[in-house]
Order: C-alpha cells, then structure tokens, then sequence
C-alpha cells in the first residue's frame, strides 16, 4: 500500500494564480482531511470528508474548496493564491471507530507551497 | 471555541524521562491523541486516550484526566531520535482533529 500520497512535493504560484493539490489514498479510508502548518505552529484544519460526495467545513476554509467525488481521492483548490496562503499542506485520512471515536489518521508527505 | 495548550519546547538529555503537558477547552471531546512530527515531514501517530488513565506503548506513554481537561505524552529512556515536534490533538464526534501548536523536544548528548 502507497498509503496517502500527495502532489506536487514544492510549489510556487504567483498572487491571483489558482492550483489544485492532489491527495489520494488506498486504504479504503472515509474519512479524508486537509491541513495546513504554518512555521512553528500547530496543524490547523481546512476541509474534510466523511465519505464520498460530502464535505464540511474545518478551522480555516476561507480561500480554498475542496470535492470528493471518489473515496479515494480528495483535492484541494486554492483560487486566487494569495501570500498568506503560503504553507505547507498536509492530506491525511482515517477509518471510522463508531464506539470510541478513536480515529488515527495517516499523513501524506505534504505539499510545500509558496505564493509570492 | 476549542483551544489546546502546551509547551513550545522541552530539553532532556540521553536517557532521561521527559514529561509533555496538555490542556485543552473543548465541546463534544472524544479523546485526545498525540503525534510525532520530525522536521516538517508527516504527523505519525504516537498515541490516544479516551478514558482516563495511563496507556503505554513501548517506551511511550500517555495519560488522561477528562474532569481535568488534562492529559501528558511521557517518553522514557530518551535517545537523540526522539528529537521532534510533539503535538496533542483533541477529537470530537464529527472525526475531527484539532491540534495544539506543538512542543519541541530537543534530546542532548
């Protein structure tokens, strides 16, 4: 199993340009989240899924969409990339526990992107 | 709203014990887990507590106290690779995680 993979590695994109970042997974997950980790901060969350065609609002969605049209693969879209979007962006996924609500989520390698 | 607090860096040396602090505010909590992060790369986790107590694993160990609103990562026999970032995260029902801003462990010779 690749677990979750994620591309590109680097990025840099001018102010105004759009990108999608590409995030999949083949553990069979549901659950499928997005991040972002700014220097020295903790990991704040953008968007996630719970399964194919649903999506939800996390901490930090303003700036960014994402879809989930197959269980595998969850992207994000940054439009109109802007200098505070510069980051570096994690893709995670988890199974779902009903009882305890123990979720360990599996990180993908990250995407490092630079807006200027 | 949801807030996490832990210390922004922590020094041991070799061998030592070292014991990471978390609190948190939280509606809806679950759990609290911990993760690994090594110089920017993938969050690995480390641990997760949903009831109160002590779980261990390997040298590992974390512990919980929900009427608290507390929990610690404690890592014994320290050796220069456990040098990294630590991050306590609280989960919700919704399968959220919302994660602290991180404790850096710098482990000495």
């Amino acid at each position: 199993n690749a677990g979750v993979t994620q591309t590109p590695k680097f990025r840099i994109l001018k102010i105004g340009q759009s990108m999608t970042l590409q995030c999949a997974q083949d553990m069979n997950h549901n659950y499928m989240y997005w991040y972002r980790q700014d220097p020295g901060m903790g990991l704040k969350l953008i968007y996630y899924s719970v399964g194919a065609g649903i999506t939800d609002k996390g901490e930090v969605p303003n700036g960014y969409n994402v879809s989930r049209s197959t269980t595998e693969d969850f992207p994000l879209r940054l439009e109109l990339a802007a200098p505070s979007q510069t980051s570096v962006y994690f893709c995670a996924s988890s199974y779902e526990a009903r009882t305890s609500g123990f979720r360990e989520q599996y990180f993908g390698p990250g995407t490092r992107l630079t807006v200027t | 709203g949801q807030s996490l607090e832990q210390p922004s860096e922590v020094t041991a040396v070799e061998g030592a014990i070292v014991q990471i602090n978390c609190t948190y505010q939280t509606s809806g909590f679950y759990g609290l887990s911990w993760y690994q992060q090594h110089d920017g790369g993938a969050p690995t986790f480390l641990s997760y507590n949903a009831l109160d107590g002590l779980e261990e694993t390997g040298r590992f160990s974390s512990f919980l106290s929900r009427s608290d609103s507390y929990g610690y990562l404690l890592l014994q026999e320290l050796q220069m690779k456990d040098s990294a970032s630590y991050f306590c995260a609280v989960s919700n029902q919704g399968g959220k995680l919302i994660f602290g801003q991180g404790t850096e462990l710098s482990v000495k010779p």
